[in-house]
């Protein structure tokens, strides 16, 4: 069964620093992978993906996520915070030939002037 | 392209009364998901069609739940009986077979308070 490990429930970062967002999954071939943002009381938008390929991924809003195979994680990035950042992140697996996306519980950003 | 709409946005109810959802996907796609998450917890899979047909359903979806896609196109996720534990987020995703096959575009979701 596949499932998706975020250990950070709160993170908290000054406008203009960098970020890290933890993600660990475990699935047993190669994983399609998926960050999430939730605003408050809306529905979820797709920042970036990895399906195969380079390791390293660009997704929008200026955030870029890198898959480690070795520590099964895919880690969500970005070099400095922006106070539109705050939100609820959430990273998500599906295997081949799944059509579920299990996510994680989430990480709530929250930033500070 | 107009996304993935849902409608009512926000729903409260009474305790074994019978709600209504109903999810709009984006016009091309042939795949359409249901999730529900609770407070403080990640989407959780219920359902899933490919045009009209519903292809797999979640151990989460007892038998008060009905979900259809009677046209290929909208789909309605019925709660029968409501109970207080079936208040949570229902979001509604759908996909396209064939193009970034993996890539669900999630709508605002139905906020469903039961009390």
């Amino acid at each position: 069964a596949q499932s998706v490990t975020q250990p950070d429930i709160h993170i908290t970062v000054s406008e203009g620093a960098s970020l890290e967002l933890r993600c660990n999954y475990s699935y047993g071939a190669t994983p399609y992978l998926f960050w999430y943002v939730q605003s408050p009381g809306q529905g979820l938008q797709l920042l970036l993906k990895y399906f195969s390929g380079d390791t390293l991924v660009q997704g929008i809003k200026g955030f870029e996520a890198e898959f480690k195979r070795s520590q099964s994680s895919f880690n969500l990035r970005k070099p400095s915070v922006h106070w539109s950042d705050a939100a609820e992140y959430f990273c998500a697996v599906v295997g081949f030939g799944n059509e579920k996306l299990t996510f994680g519980t989430g990480t709530r950003l929250t930033i500070i002037p | 392209d107009t996304g993935v709409s849902q409608d009512p946005r926000h729903k409260i109810t009474k305790r074994g009364q019978n709600v209504t959802f109903r999810c709009d996907p984006i016009s091309e796609h042939n795949r359409l998901y249901w999730y529900r998450q609770t407070l403080g917890q990640g989407p959780e899979f219920l359902t899933y069609f490919q045009n009209e047909a519903q292809l797999e359903k979640s151990r989460l979806l007892s038998d008060r739940f009905s979900a259809e896609r009677p046209k290929g196109s909208f789909s309605t996720l019925e709660i029968q009986r409501t109970e207080q534990g079936d208040s949570a987020m229902y979001l509604c995703a759908s996909s396209l077979r064939g193009e970034g096959i993996y890539e669900q575009y999630f709508g605002p979701g139905t906020r469903l308070t039961v009390t």
